[in-house]
């Protein structure tokens, strides 16, 4: 079975702060995502990738970047942490029979 | 953006009730909808895709149905047991290579 590993469980990060938050996956698929879930408001994309390099927009990229180049890694970084930011992020990949395996997911408190 | 919805909320049954949750998605464009279960400090695992009119699945005492004309699928738990407790998902893939548009979850509470 493919592992998706998020690098921190918990984080709290200052206002202000540039954040990595980090997702790797241990085989070689290609679709990779970034959502965030709140309360009431479900899981909502923030960006993906199809390949190396490769990014779009999902549909809450405001504040946010992603980096991917390597094809098994793909990091979301906030460039300067809100506290409106404070959220679960949950990284997933898309498997060849278009199921989604996530990450454990980081909760991040931005104080 | 596309919309997905799924009712109830929330949902309180006693150990052994069955229940149903509904998900609510567009008709068009449809390609594929998908089930998951979250269970609090885990991470979500896919219970069900469905991909045709008419689908029924089913994972023990968990089956889904599919109706992709009207739009909707149904989540059924037969006999709740406490460790079903989770928020149940429903995400709609309206095309091969578009990522998935997630509900906001039905999550269920069973007491003992």
């Amino acid at each position: 079975d493919v592992k998706v590993t998020q690098s921190s469980r918990y984080l709290v990060k200052r206002t202000g702060e540039k954040v990595f938050l980090e997702c790797v996956q241990d085989m070689d698929h290609e679709n990779m995502f970034w959502y965030r879930q709140d309360p009431g408001l479900g899981l909502r994309l923030i960006y993906f990738s199809y390949d190396v390099k490769m990014k779009e927009k999902g549909d809450i990229p405001e504040g946010y970047s992603v980096s991917r180049e390597k094809k098994e890694r793909f990091s979301l970084i906030l460039e300067s942490a809100s506290t409106n930011q404070t959220s679960m992020y949950l990284c997933a990949i898309r498997l060849p029979h278009y199921g989604y395996t996530f990450g454990s997911g980081t909760r991040l408190t931005v104080v | 953006i596309l919309n997905v919805e799924q009712s109830p909320q929330s949902l309180h049954v006693q150990e052994g009730d069955s229940t149903n949750f509904t998900c609510s998605f567009p008709s068009s464009n449809f390609y594929a909808l998908h089930w998951y279960r979250w269970e609090t400090a885990k991470s979500p695992e896919a219970l069900f895709v469905m991909t045709l009119n008419g689908d029924e699945k089913k994972k023990g005492r968990i089956s889904a149905t599919l109706n992709t004309k009207e739009g909707y699928s149904y989540l059924y738990i037969k006999g709740s047991q406490p460790e079903d407790s989770a928020t149940y998902l429903c995400a709609f893939h309206y095309s091969g290579n578009t990522p998935l548009v997630f509900g906001k979850g039905t999550r269920l509470s069973v007491i003992a």
